[in-house]
């Protein structure tokens, strides 16, 4: 059982439109992360949120963790064809806990 | 530095056969974390070392899985009598192991097809 879901599981996109992808759970967590995987290649860290309520910006990247800390999002502005790749959240339940749960990945396709 | 490398990338092997993956961390990383990645799904936590300690193996699937550390450098997983659902990627990753570290430097990758 994945602790954290993704939506959408898919998600094609124009250059230069937005896009928002979620991560939900019913658990709390200590923190979040977000990765990008390109295929071929293991996850790349992007950012780790860790305070209910933040967000944080990444270039046209902007994350946010719910005031609750149970759920996050990853907003792109104007997306580009490099932003394509697969979009994983991964969390922490307690903050000395050395295991993340990953979710099962959002793949993003942005068309030039 | 060079980052984390994993070997080989691809690997074909029909049912039955054992395989041993191997992963090189960063240098000077005590942790190190194997996950396996099937089609359409998360990566799921297979076991867990972190310097000197008792490795957590707690997602290990079966007994046919099985990974080996020495010491605070090269790790292998081994999978013994493959079966067709252990076919996926293999992921290998390291932290420093310093408190305030969260960051996991992924590996590429071993893709596992079992025929």
């Amino acid at each position: 059982t994945q602790l954290l879901k993704q939506s959408p599981q898919f998600l094609s996109i124009q250059e230069g439109e937005n896009l928002t992808v979620y991560c939900n759970s019913s658990s709390v967590f200590s923190s979040l992360q977000w990765y990008r995987q390109e295929p071929g290649e293991g996850p790349v860290l992007l950012v780790t949120v860790v305070t209910g309520g933040e967000v944080k910006k990444l270039k046209r990247l902007t994350f946010q963790f719910g005031d609750a800390r149970k759920d996050s999002s990853l907003h792109i502005t104007a997306a580009q064809p490099g932003d394509t790749g697969l979009y994983l959240c991964a969390g922490k339940l307690g903050s000395n806990d050395y295991k993340l749960s990953f979710g099962a990945g959002t793949t993003v396709t942005v068309r030039a | 530095g060079a980052g984390v490398s994993q070997s080989p990338s691809n690997k074909v092997t029909e049912k039955g056969k054992d395989v041993e993956l191997r992963c090189d961390p960063i240098s000077g990383h005590t942790a190190l974390y194997w996950y396996r990645q099937r089609l359409g799904q998360g990566l799921e936590f297979l076991i867990y070392f972190q310097g000197n300690s008792a490795p957590d193996k707690s997602g290990l699937p079966s007994d046919r899985f099985s990974a080996e550390r020495t010491g605070e450098s090269v790790s292998t997983l081994t999978i013994q009598r493959t079966q067709q659902e252990d076919s996926a990627v293999y992921l290998c990753a390291s932290i420093s192991g310093l408190p305030w570290e969260e960051t996991q430097y992924f590996g590429p990758g071993t893709r596992l097809l079992v025929l």
